[in-house]
């Protein structure tokens, strides 16, 4: 089943707690991204990737590092979580060869409360 | 800079009717109109999607209507069904130059569709 996943989907942690969320896929899917979701803000593109060691920032990147060191894998990660990165987080992902119509793939969520 | 602006915020709609919601878009680099539709503790999914050399797409009771020289597209959903209850959200995206294949998203429309 064509999926991206993401971990763990729920996680309360304390400020300052170095912090992984993981995510991949099994489209093999050039383009990855990192969105946060808040009340009446919608979702918010934090960082991209075209590729395979090539990564961007999207609109809300401060506080936030991503790496791609493989294909399928497109980690984010929070070196010094704040409370105001509590929000709800979608790993995305996405084919670029074959044009713009490839449909973007999105994973479960990931709800972090940093207290 | 909201390259996306989309409304009304909450929309009610009773069983049966028509749910109509608005998006307006800035940058006449974009190529590539999705909606995604969300249920509750769930990523975002690709309901309909539109390219700009038509003017409407319809799947199902889910219409897409463009104006090209408005900027401006709409999502009908056509005999609304309580099942319908989600939040949605327009895009847009370009296929080439600077920032190719991010999708910028509009805020979100809460619809409920009450029995």
């Amino acid at each position: 089943e064509a999926q991206v996943t993401q971990n763990p989907r729920y996680l309360i942690t304390v400020t300052g707690k170095k912090l992984t969320v993981t995510c991949s896929q099994n489209m093999n899917h050039e383009y990855m991204s990192w969105y946060r979701q808040d009340p009446g803000l919608g979702l918010r593109q934090i960082y991209y990737s075209m590729n395979v060691e090539v990564t961007d920032k999207g609109d809300v990147p401060e506080g936030y590092k991503v790496s791609r060191k493989e294909k399928r894998n497109f980690p984010l990660i929070l070196e010094s979580p704040s409370p105001n990165q509590t929000s709800l987080y979608f790993c995305a992902s996405r084919g670029i060869a074959g044009g713009l119509d490839n449909e973007q793939f999105f994973g479960p969520g990931t709800r972090l409360t940093v207290l | 800079q909201q390259q996306v602006k989309q409304s009304p915020q909450s929309l009610i709609v009773q069983k049966g009717g028509i749910s109509i919601i608005n998006c307006a878009y800035e940058n006449t680099a974009f190529d590539y109109f999705p909606w995604y539709q969300q249920f509750p503790g769930k990523g975002p999914a690709l309901l309909i999607a539109i390219r700009p050399d038509v003017s409407e797409k319809k799947e199902g009771r889910f219409t897409i209507s463009f104006n090209k020289s408005a900027k401006q597209f709409s999502l009908h959903i056509m005999d609304s069904q309580p099942g319908d209850s989600a939040t949605y959200f327009c895009a847009a995206s370009r296929n080439s130059g600077a920032g190719s294949y991010q999708l910028t998203f509009g805020k979100g429309t809460k619809l409920s569709v009450i029995p």
